[in-house]
């Protein structure tokens, strides 16, 4: 059965310093994984998913097959990145779209 | 891109009353949404899963009578929650399953419901 890790609830580091949010899963297949990113009082929105292995706000994040894990890093944390972090992917389905199945997130403090 | 227009954001409402909460897919045409609960400090619950043109989909646990589910239209989702009780208090949030360039699934801003 599908299932994400998000091991800590909740993270503070010191503006500058490295960051990183882990993430593991379970899943039968190959998986696509999400983080998405909830500002204060903003809707969730997309932070990055694997497949595009793109660099978003200076965050990236690898898949590691081996470990099953997929955390997110940014080597320099700003305040701005304050926020709930989640780490998704998508169900097995039944035919059609798939809906998300979410990790518990991580709230990430950056103190200034 | 893509934008999920949920309303309301926030409801207060007395126990055994009924509350619609809607989201409209902006620029585009969603076919599908799914809805998630959110409580406090905990991950997001898929609920169910809407269908334009046939019924929804509700996840196991998720009681059908009481969180009605319609999909009258390719761009407007709504959730009823009829007969509120206060641990019906919760955050509803609605998602369009990705369509645009960048693969993201779309949200809406979620509604704080609070039955008192």
């Amino acid at each position: 059965a599908q299932r994400v890790t998000q091991p800590e609830k909740l993270l503070s580091v010191f503006k500058g310093a490295p960051v990183e949010l882990k993430c593991n899963y379970s899943y039968s297949g190959s998986p696509e994984l999400f983080w998405y990113v909830q500002y204060s009082r903003q809707r969730l929105q997309l932070l990055l998913r694997h497949i595009s292995r793109e660099s978003i706000k200076g965050f990236t994040a690898d898949l590691n097959k081996g470990e099953t894990s997929f955390h997110l890093k940014k080597p320099f944390a700003q305040e701005e990145d304050s926020a709930m972090y989640y780490c998704a992917l998508p169900a097995v389905p039944p035919p059609g779209a798939n809906n998300l199945f979410f990790g518990t997130g991580t709230r990430l403090t950056v103190i200034p | 891109g893509a934008v999920v227009s949920q309303h309301p954001s926030r409801v207060i409402c007395k126990s055994g009353t009924s509350v619609k909460i809607e989201c409209r897919s902006l620029d585009f045409q969603a076919t599908t949404m799914f809805w998630y609960r959110q409580f406090p400090k905990q991950s997001l619950m898929l609920m169910a899963t809407s269908n334009e043109g046939s019924k929804a989909t509700y996840e196991q646990g998720v009681e059908k009578d009481k969180f009605l589910i319609n999909h009258a239209s390719l761009t407007l989702s709504t959730l009823t929650v009829t007969s509120a009780h206060p641990e019906d208090s919760s955050f509803y949030i609605c998602s369009a399953p990705p369509g645009g360039l960048n693969g993201g699934y779309t949200f809406g801003s979620g509604t704080r419901l609070t039955v008192v």
